[in-house]
C-alpha cells in the first residue's frame, strides 16, 4: 500500500482565496483524522470521520473551514477564504479503527500551506 | 487538552540506550497510551501502544506502570536517525490528542 496520500504537498495562495487539501486514506481504513500543525500551537486534531461520517469536528477553529469525506477513498480539507494565520502543516491520517481501539494511525506527509 | 506530561527535551548518546517517560495520571481504565515520533519535515509515524502489559516492537519497548499512571519509551540503541520529537498519547475512543511531545537530540 502507499499508505496515506495527500496532496498537493505544498500550496502558496493569496489571502481571500480558497484552498483545497485532498486526502486519500489506506485502504480499508474506516477513520480518518484532519490535523494542523503549527510551532505555536503545536499538533492540533481538526475533525475526524469514521465510517465515511463526521464524528467530531469541535476542532475547526471557525465557519471558514470545511471538510467532507464522500466516499471511504478521498476526503477534502477546504478554508474559504484563506487567512495569513491559517498558513501550517496539515496532515491526514487514517487507522483501522479508533486509536482508542488499539489500533495506530498513518499520517500522510502533510501538506503545506502559506497565505501570502 | 493533552493528558499526558513529558519532558521537553532529551539527550542521548549515539549507541546508547534511551528512556523517555511520559506522565498520564487521569488515564481511565480502558484508554490505550500510543507513542509516536516525527522526524523532521515528515508525517508522525506510529512507533507502539500499549494497555496495561509491557510491549515490545523492533522499534522499541513500552514500560507501563502498575498504576497505568506513567509509560516509559525504550529506544534500545540510539541511532542518528531516531533524532525526533516523541509524543506519548492517551488514545481514548476515536481521538487522539497530541501534546508537545519530546524533542530527542543524539549526539554520535
Amino acid at each position: 500500500d502507499a499508505g496515506v496520500i495527500q496532496s498537493p504537498r505544498h500550496e502558496v495562495t493569496e489571502m481571500g482565496q480558497e484552498v483545497t487539501l485532498r486526502c486519500k486514506p489506506i485502504s480499508g481504513h474506516n477513520s480518518l483524522f484532519w490535523y494542523r500543525q503549527t510551532m505555536m500551537r503545536g499538533l492540533e486534531l481538526l475533525i475526524y470521520f469514521n465510517n465515511n461520517v463526521p464524528i467530531d469536528d469541535s476542532g475547526m477553529p471557525e465557519d471558514r473551514f470545511s471538510a467532507k469525506m464522500p466516499n471511504a477513498s478521498f476526503s477534502t480539507l477546504k478554508i474559504q477564504p484563506s487567512e495569513p494565520r491559517d498558513s501550517a502543516v496539515y496532515f491526514c491520517a487514517s487507522s483501522p479503527n479508533g486509536q482508542g481501539l488499539g489500533t495506530e494511525a498513518f499520517f500522510g506527509q502533510g501538506t503545506r500551506l502559506t497565505v501570502v | 487538552d493533552a493528558k499526558t506530561t513529558q519532558p521537553n527535551s532529551m539527550e542521548s548518546n549515539e549507541e546508547e540506550p534511551v528512556h523517555l517517560p511520559c506522565n498520564h495520571s487521569t488515564i481511565s481504565g480502558t484508554d490505550y497510551i500510543h507513542w509516536y515520533r516525527q522526524l523532521p519535515s515528515q508525517g508522525p509515524e506510529y512507533v507502539i501502544h500499549g494497555l496495561t502489559s509491557n510491549v515490545n516492537n523492533r522499534m522499541a519497548s513500552l514500560a507501563i506502570a502498575e498504576d497505568r499512571k506513567s509509560s516509559t519509551l525504550i529506544l534500545h540503541r540510539a541511532t542518528l536517525r531516531d533524532a525526533a520529537v516523541y509524543y506519548c498519547i492517551e488514545a481514548g475512543g476515536f481521538k487522539t490528542i497530541f501534546g508537545a511531545g519530546t524533542r530527542l537530540f543524539v549526539k554520535a
